[in-house]
């Protein structure tokens, strides 16, 4: 069975250094979102794509965040400088459509020091 | 923007009873409704979901229920099991956006 991969599993690093965090959606899908998930709260949508374009980013914070699907397949998640308050679970997920189910790859486990 | 508010944060049931858990959203627009399982340190995986032209949707012990006048949709487990033991999440897509909403999750206990 087709899953979402990310990579890396874990990653710690210290404050004001440079992360990136990586998702290869499952093959065909076209929407794909980026998700940051505090340890008890639901995941919340920092960006989405369909193909290689943004449908949303309004809670991305653009000063230190980006993210990028160049040619609409794989996508990259950065953060520049990374702050402590980063410090969450990043998701990715992927999906046919926009209104099609949601399939999780196994997260990134941020941890900012 | 989507408000979704869900309840309650925490179910402590005995094994083999019921489990209700309900979120309630703000946009009529909003078309499909998926709730998902999240065990610990794990991926959140879809369990069921429902599109706005069905009031009801069965997968053996699992149902959801919508009502689109009250928007608001329920998420039933039945004959509760100590492996159903995780936090459960629905989210809200609008239809004319598509953008997904989370709620804030529901921690399930099932105590065998």
């Amino acid at each position: 069975e087709a899953e979402v991969a990310q990579s890396p599993r874990y990653k710690i690093t210290e404050k004001s250094q440079a992360v990136a965090f990586w998702c290869d959606p499952i093959s065909g899908h076209a929407t794909l979102y980026w998700y940051r998930q505090i340890l008890g709260q639901g995941p919340e949508l920092l960006v989405q794509f369909q193909d290689e374009s943004v449908v949303d980013d309004s809670q991305l914070p653009k000063d230190r965040f980006s993210a990028e699907r160049l040619k609409g397949v794989d996508s990259t998640l950065k953060i520049q400088p990374a702050e402590l308050g980063d410090s969450a679970m990043y998701l990715c997920a992927s999906s046919l459509a926009g209104v099609d189910t949601q399939y999780f790859g196994p997260g990134t486990r941020l941890t900012v020091l | 923007g989507e408000n979704v508010e869900q309840h309650p944060s925490t179910l402590s049931v005995q094994e083999g009873d019921s489990a209700v858990i309900k979120c309630t959203y703000s946009d009529s627009a909003s078309n499909y409704f998926p709730w998902y399982k999240q065990e610990l340190g794990k991926r959140p995986q879809l369990i069921i979901d429902i599109r706005s032209n069905v009031g009801e949707k069965k997968d053996q012990r699992i149902a959801v229920t919508l009502n689109k006048t009250a928007k608001h949709f329920s998420l039933h487990i039945t004959e509760t099991q100590p492996e159903d033991s995780a936090v459960y999440f629905c989210a809200v897509v609008s239809g004319g956006s598509y953008i997904p909403t989370f709620g804030r999750g529901t921690s399930l206990i099932v105590h065998p």
